[in-house]
């Protein structure tokens, strides 16, 4: 079974000061991971993903996130927030399916308010 | 630059009327998805091509239909829209389907049903 779960539905955090968005998954394989951002009446936008290779992953926007295997986390982080980054985040994560087509679990999202 | 392009951003429809939603990709990927948000909520799929392969998701209701006429193209039919389905429709892409493959989001379009 594969599920993904974000602890925090709602982050607040000044200008300035660090992100941190947490993210927990299930899986019965060695997931892909993926971290996206959508701002008000937006598409997604792909931050960073993880793929089996190094487990510090480095995205746009000055985001990285860290695969734990032992946690089982994928935490989003970035060491100073700007306004712009005011917007929701799905982590997601992808296995194997049925007829070797991904499958793929959205996270049900974590809303990012900076205050000025 | 390569993209996701969805028509129209902003659809209005009455009850009962069918419409149609499209999707078009200048990334010449082989899968192209739908998926369906509501407000506050997780994208949902629907269902993908694989090229003309069509998959649908078991609990996609049969109100809703794809055609994939080409590699480019991609609709999105909802024969009788209900109130329920007002929500921002995704149109996604990857080069591959397997499992670390990268999904491309189109900008959405956002369904109203009067």
């Amino acid at each position: 079974a594969q599920s993904v779960t974000q602890l925090d539905s709602h982050v607040s955090v000044s200008e300035g000061t660090p992100v941190l968005l947490r993210c927990n998954y299930s899986s019965s394989y060695s997931p892909s991971l993926f971290w996206y951002v959508q701002h008000p009446n937006k598409g997604l936008q792909l931050l960073l993903k993880y793929t089996s290779a190094a487990t510090l992953v480095k995205g746009i926007n000055g985001f990285e996130a860290e695969f734990k295997k032992s946690e089982t986390s994928f935490h989003l982080t970035k060491p100073s927030a700007h306004m712009s980054d005011a917007a929701e985040y799905f982590c997601v994560v992808s296995d194997p399916g049925s007829g070797g087509y991904q499958k793929v679990t959205f996270g049900t999202g974590t809303k990012l308010q900076v205050i000025p | 630059d390569a993209m996701v392009i969805q028509n129209p951003r902003y659809q209005v429809t009455q009850f009962g009327k069918p419409v149609t939603l499209s999707c078009s990709q200048t990334l010449n990927h082989n899968v192209m998805y739908w998926y369906q948000q509501k407000s506050s909520q997780a994208p949902k799929l629907l269902f993908h091509y694989y090229d003309k392969d069509f998959n649908n998701e078991a609990d996609t209701p049969d109100n809703f239909q794809s055609r994939r006429p080409n590699t480019s193209f991609c609709f999105l039919d909802i024969r009788s829209p209900g109130l329920g389905d007002a929500a921002m429709y995704l149109c996604a892409t990857s080069r591959g389907s397997r499992e670390q493959e990268t999904q491309y989001f189109g900008p959405g379009t956002r369904l109203l049903v009067l």
